[in-house]
């Protein structure tokens, strides 16, 4: 257990929906990563926050939106879906010592599936 | 250019014996670090083995080492006495503080140990 909490674990929904899936990072770490995993895909970056704020984004597409809030957790909203956004959606969390040393720990996905 | 380089789609090794998964990566950042994280079928991501861009010592944990060689610029992964639970896909990833200490994950290497 990683400590990373992912919810929903599986999802399936239909085109043109839209879905909220959440994370709670591990107790203490502050920053939180979103990541998409299609089908025998690497893992595509797609947003990191630290504290609240957004850090970086990577290939986010403009349907794609998140948050962090003040207790931390971070919700990824995904809308207009299409049959393409199918993926396994990884958060992961760090502690950010300043440094590049601390391990990603990941949460066990939200798998999406799109109709 | 690629920050995390790793050229084996594939590997196989027989059980018991020792295998090695290749990884460059490509940083001008002198401080950095290298990660490997397991990808079973189940598909959670499994954080293995960090290396320090100052650590005079290749990192182990159990049976993972990591075979550091800087002017090379090479991470390689090595497993020693495989076991048929050792099955997965294996991503190297490398952190660096230049960019903000973003996380870069290569394109994976799936293992699969015969019995």
């Amino acid at each position: 257990d990683s400590g990373v909490t992912q919810t929903p674990k599986h999802l399936i929904t239909a085109t043109g929906q839209r879905v909220t899936l959440r994370c709670s990072p591990r107790s203490g770490d502050l920053s939180v990563y979103w990541y998409q995993q299609s089908l025998d895909q690497g893992l595509q970056f797609l947003i990191h926050y630290y504290n609240g704020e957004e850090r970086a984004k990577g290939n986010i597409l403009e349907r794609f939106s998140a948050q962090q809030f003040p207790d931390l957790h971070s919700e990824l909203n995904l809308s207009s879906l299409e049959l393409g956004d199918s993926a396994l959606y990884f958060c992961a969390s760090s502690v950010e010592a300043g440094g590049p040393s601390g391990e990603l720990f990941f949460g066990e996905g939200s798998r999406l599936t799109v109709l | 250019a690629q920050k995390i380089t790793q050229t084996q789609p594939g590997m196989f090794v027989q059980e018991k014996e020792a295998v090695t998964l290749d990884c460059t990566y490509d940083t001008s950042d002198p401080s950095y670090g290298l990660f490997w994280y397991k990808q079973p079928s189940s598909g959670e991501m499994i954080f293995l083995i960090y290396q320090g861009s100052y650590d005079q010592q290749n990192a182990t944990e159990g049976r993972y080492s990591l075979n550091f060689q800087k002017a090379r610029k090479s991470a390689n992964l090595v497993i020693s006495a495989s076991q048929l639970g050792d099955s997965a896909m294996y991503f190297c990833a490398m952190r660096e503080p230049y960019t903000g200490n973003q996380f870069y994950f290569g394109t994976g290497t799936s293992l699969t140990v015969i019995p």
